[in-house]
């Protein structure tokens, strides 16, 4: 099955900085990568996705982008806020039927 | 709210016992997924329904977790004879009838098995 990875675990970062943080998955037929924000006690929420047929998305503060040939994609958030303090997780399917899975998480704090 | 429900939030049970979990989808969504999440991990992909048919419970953990969607609308996960590693959060989600791939989940039915 697909396996995917996450780095790093925590990623502190001084408000208005960026943050980056990377993905790699094992399955070349991989086709959808959607990136989770979980806050604290929440659900988790999707705040953007990408799909292979495409390199690169972004929306307001946050960029996704994708490699398909080193099979790793990428969040970026620019001008950190401290409401972006959460976890992140990253994933990944194939097909249409969205059996997402997931990375193992990164805890972004936000120092103001 | 019109979001996806799970019920309970919280069950503490002891070692041995059966537990069920219930989950209400955003209506008019047809897929529904079930997750699991323990501690410091992402959500772990259990078992999905499109409407009433049950289209992969490989996943499932033993043969001792089951799931069941009777009508298309709301789904039960029933896990028998619990386990202290069955302790996590159980997460459910639903996508739409015209799926674009976002899930969209409950607040999850937290399970500590004593």
């Amino acid at each position: 099955g697909e396996n995917v990875e996450q780095h790093p675990s925590t990623l502190s970062v001084q408000e208005g900085d960026s943050a980056v943080i990377k993905c790699t998955y094992s399955d070349s037929a991989s086709n959808y990568f959607p990136w989770y924000k979980q806050e604290l006690g929440k659900r988790p929420q999707l705040i953007i996705d990408i799909r292979s047929n495409v390199g690169e998305k972004k929306d307001q503060r946050i960029a996704v982008t994708l490699n398909k040939t080193a099979k790793h994609f990428s969040l970026h958030i620019t001008e950190t806020q401290p409401e972006d303090s959460a976890v992140y997780f990253c994933a990944a399917s194939k097909g249409n039927d969205y059996k997402l899975s997931f990375g193992a998480g990164t805890t972004v704090t936000v120092r103001a | 709210d019109t979001g996806v429900s799970q019920d309970p939030r919280h069950k503490i049970t002891k070692r041995g016992q059966n537990v069920t979990f219930r989950c209400d989808p955003i209506s008019e969504h047809n897929r529904l997924y079930w997750y699991r999440q323990t501690l410091g991990q992402g959500p772990e992909f259990l078992t999905y329904f499109q409407n009433e048919a049950q289209l992969e419970k490989s996943r499932l953990l033993s043969d001792r977790f089951s799931a069941e969607r009777p009508k298309g609308s709301f789904s039960t996960l029933e896990i028998q004879r619990t386990e202290q590693g069955d302790s996590a959060m159980y997460l459910c989600a639903s996508s739409r009838r015209l799926n674009t791939g976002e899930l969209f989940f409950g607040e999850g039915s937290r399970l500590t098995v004593l």
